[in-house]
């Protein structure tokens, strides 16, 4: 099955500066990458997602790339502010099902 | 107002007992999913259901039953709990199973002594 690896398990950056989080994954069928979020003690939410047509999009501050030779996407935040402290999960969908496969997640904290 | 409803928030069990953990959805969606996120393990895919079917079942433990009485009901029913389950448990939802996007309930965090 899918295996999805966060490379960067913890992520702490300056307001204002850009945040990338990095992300590979195993089935060369899987199309479809989805972000989300978990604030501290909260539940996840969906954030920006991106499929296999495509290699960039982007929304508001959120970019997301996507390398399908190297089977390998990327969340970029830039311009981070505080209240993007929280935990973001990459996933992917494998081709074979509908099952998405989350990383282990990233802890990224900005401080003022 | 929360959109994914899960009861109970918090709870303690005991070791060899039986819990249920209820999950109801209010966005007329058609598929919904247990998940499992432990300090051990990432968030880990357990159930999904697709207008009341199940569709994928990824848990190796017939101790974990998941129950659809109602399209927007999904309980998941764990009996003879081990400490090893404990653990918060996400129900979500998504319109069809082949739509990406999910939205998540607040969790259920089960504490097995």
């Amino acid at each position: 099955g899918e295996k999805v690896e966060q490379h960067e398990s913890t992520l702490s950056v300056r307001e204002g500066d850009s945040a990338v989080i990095n992300c590979t994954y195993t089935d060369t069928a899987s199309s479809y990458f989805p972000w989300y979020k978990q604030e501290a003690g909260k539940s996840l939410h969906f954030v920006i997602d991106i499929r296999s047509n495509v290699d960039r999009k982007q929304s508001q501050r959120l970019i997301v790339l996507l390398d399908k030779k190297a089977k390998r996407f990327s969340l970029h935040i830039t311009a981070t502010q505080p209240e993007d402290s929280a935990i973001y999960f990459c996933v992917a969908r494998g081709g074979s099902n509908y099952k998405l496969t989350f990383g282990k997640g990233t802890l990224l904290t900005v401080t003022p | 107002d929360p959109k994914i409803i899960q009861k109970p928030k918090y709870l303690v069990a005991v070791t060899g007992s039986e819990k249920i953990l209820i999950c109801e959805q209010y966005l007329g969606h058609n598929a919904m999913y247990w998940y499992r996120q432990s300090a051990k393990k990432p968030l880990e895919f357990m159930f999904s259901y697709s207008y009341q079917k199940l569709m994928d079942n990824q848990t190796a433990s017939s101790r974990f039953q998941p129950q659809s009485s109602k399209k927007n009901h999904l309980d998941l029913q764990i009996t003879a709990l081990k400490p090893d389950d404990s653990a918060t448990y996400f129900c979500a939802s998504s319109q069809d199973r082949n739509t990406g996007q999910l939205y998540f309930g607040e969790g259920s965090k089960l504490t097995v002594l």
